[in-house]
């Protein structure tokens, strides 16, 4: 297996542009999770899935962040509009069927850099 | 309000000087700690899973231990490949997953 897989692995949009990030989780797994990560405040889950349904969002910021999961093997995270601060690497990790906690596979991540 | 404080922040190690990273932790409800390595430009790679204190789990030159306040990730004659971020992270009664800001570590050759 290719393992989690996402897509760009790097952004850089001007202000105010839609952002739009893509992830294929490995074959199989019932979960998949969205994560941010940043110096200051290290690793925040945004939200999770659970067979392709959202079950904790309690993460994402704002309205202005949006995420997906039409079927098991794709999500997207949506940024509209794009903000400095949302400046970035975003992680997509997805875990076994059955197994809740921390994920376990994550992928390499998307360096989002907004001018 | 639960948190998770990693020390220390880096950690400097000459080739086979052995040492312990701290993982300490105030959760409502612990439900499992767990201990991930990440290189740079990379995402974690998951290591460990403790469920209760006195539990410790081993692989390679690691070995990871767990308390009702802390988690010690030991490491034992390590070699520079080892060098990494270690992440630490506690999932809570609520299924709440809350990562620490890791340890940098970097072993000398």
């Amino acid at each position: 297996d290719a393992g989690v897989i996402q897509s760009p692995r790097h952004e850089v949009t001007e202000m105010g542009q839609e952002v739009t990030l893509r992830c294929k989780p490995i074959s199989g797994h019932d979960y998949l999770f969205w994560y941010r990560q940043t110096m200051m405040r290290g690793l925040e889950l945004l939200i999770y899935f659970n067979n392709n349904v959202p079950i904790d969002d309690s993460g994402m910021p704002e309205d202005r962040f949006s995420a997906k999961m039409p079927n098991a093997s794709f999500s997207t995270l949506k940024i509209q509009p794009s903000e400095p601060r949302d400046s970035a690497v975003y992680f997509c990790a997805s875990s076994f069927p059955g197994l809740a906690g921390a994920p376990r596979f994550f992928g390499p991540g998307t360096r989002l850099t907004v001018l | 309000e639960d948190q998770v404080t990693q020390s220390p922040e880096a950690l400097r190690l000459q080739e086979g000087e052995s040492s312990s990273l701290n993982c300490s932790y105030t959760v409502s409800g612990l439900r499992g700690l767990f201990w991930y390595r990440q290189d740079p430009g990379k995402g974690p790679e998951f290591l460990f899973t403790l469920y209760s204190a006195g539990e410790e789990k081993e692989k390679e030159r690691l070995k990871a231990t767990l308390t009702k306040k802390e988690s010690f990730l030991h490491i034992t004659a390590p070699k520079p490949e080892d060098s990494a971020t270690y992440l630490c992270a506690v999932e809570n009664r609520d299924d709440k997953i809350i990562f620490g800001k890791g340890t940098r570590l970097h072993i000398l050759p």
